[in-house]
């Protein structure tokens, strides 16, 4: 089992740019999430998929993000428009169902620094 | 105002100290609370949660949690420490209703030989 694998790990990109993130959850989970972690913001929920389906992006900023699960060995997190307020670390978590009491399973993270 | 509070951001034991983490929360209804640890460079790991039952609830590594109502609180502690439990503690809350889970500002744990 390797966990949940988060590609790239690092990425740099400047203002303006546009950035994809990849996550492959745990095989056999069916509820993946991310989440945006800053110094200053600590960690923040940004969306939460089940069974691919989208269930709760009430985290994502308005503009400019947007995540999809298009099948159910990956996630992708994108941001458009790229401003240095997105530098942060995003980590993906996989669950095995999506409940409130189900762990979750966190991969390493994309460090995203936009100059 | 919900919330998850960790009142220490940063906490330095010797090895073989026994260490308190502190975590008090307040949020309403039916909740679950668990502590994840992050190692420098790595994604958070799961120690341990409570929902109901026994209110002191043992995890990994030899770290266990009491949870209090009336304190509304939800303490990490372990009774000797090794210096490889230096890392990021962080007390989340998620609820019953929803998967969304709401984390502290974690409390940095600094083990010295």
């Amino acid at each position: 089992n390797a966990g949940v694998i988060q590609t790239p790990r690092h990425k740099v990109t400047g203002k303006g740019q546009e950035a994809t993130l990849w996550c492959e959850p745990i095989s056999g989970h069916s509820a993946v999430f991310w989440y945006r972690q800053t110094i200053v913001q600590g960690l923040e929920f940004l969306t939460y998929f089940r069974n691919q389906a989208p269930i709760d992006d009430s985290g994502m900023p308005k503009e400019r993000f947007s995540a999809q699960m298009p099948n159910q060995s990956h996630s992708t997190l994108k941001i458009q428009s790229t401003q240095p307020q997105d530098s942060a670390v995003y980590l993906c978590a996989s669950s095995l169902e999506g409940g409130a009491d189900a762990e979750q399973f966190f991969g390493p993270g994309t460090r995203l620094t936009v100059l | 105002t919900q919330t998850v509070s960790q009142s220490d951001a940063h906490v330095t034991v010797f090895e073989g100290d026994s260490v308190e983490l502190r975590c008090n929360y307040s949020y309403g209804g039916s909740i679950y609370l668990s502590w994840y640890i992050q190692h420098h460079g790595h994604g958070l790991q799961f120690l341990l949660k409570y929902y109901s039952g026994n209110p002191v609830v043992q995890g990994v590594n030899g770290f266990e949690a009491e949870f209090s109502k009336s304190d509304s609180s939800f303490h990490l502690r372990k009774a000797s420490v090794h210096w490889s439990d230096s890392a990021v503690y962080f007390c989340a809350v998620s609820k019953n209703s929803n998967n969304r889970i709401f984390f502290g500002d974690g409390t940095q744990l600094v083990v010295k030989p």
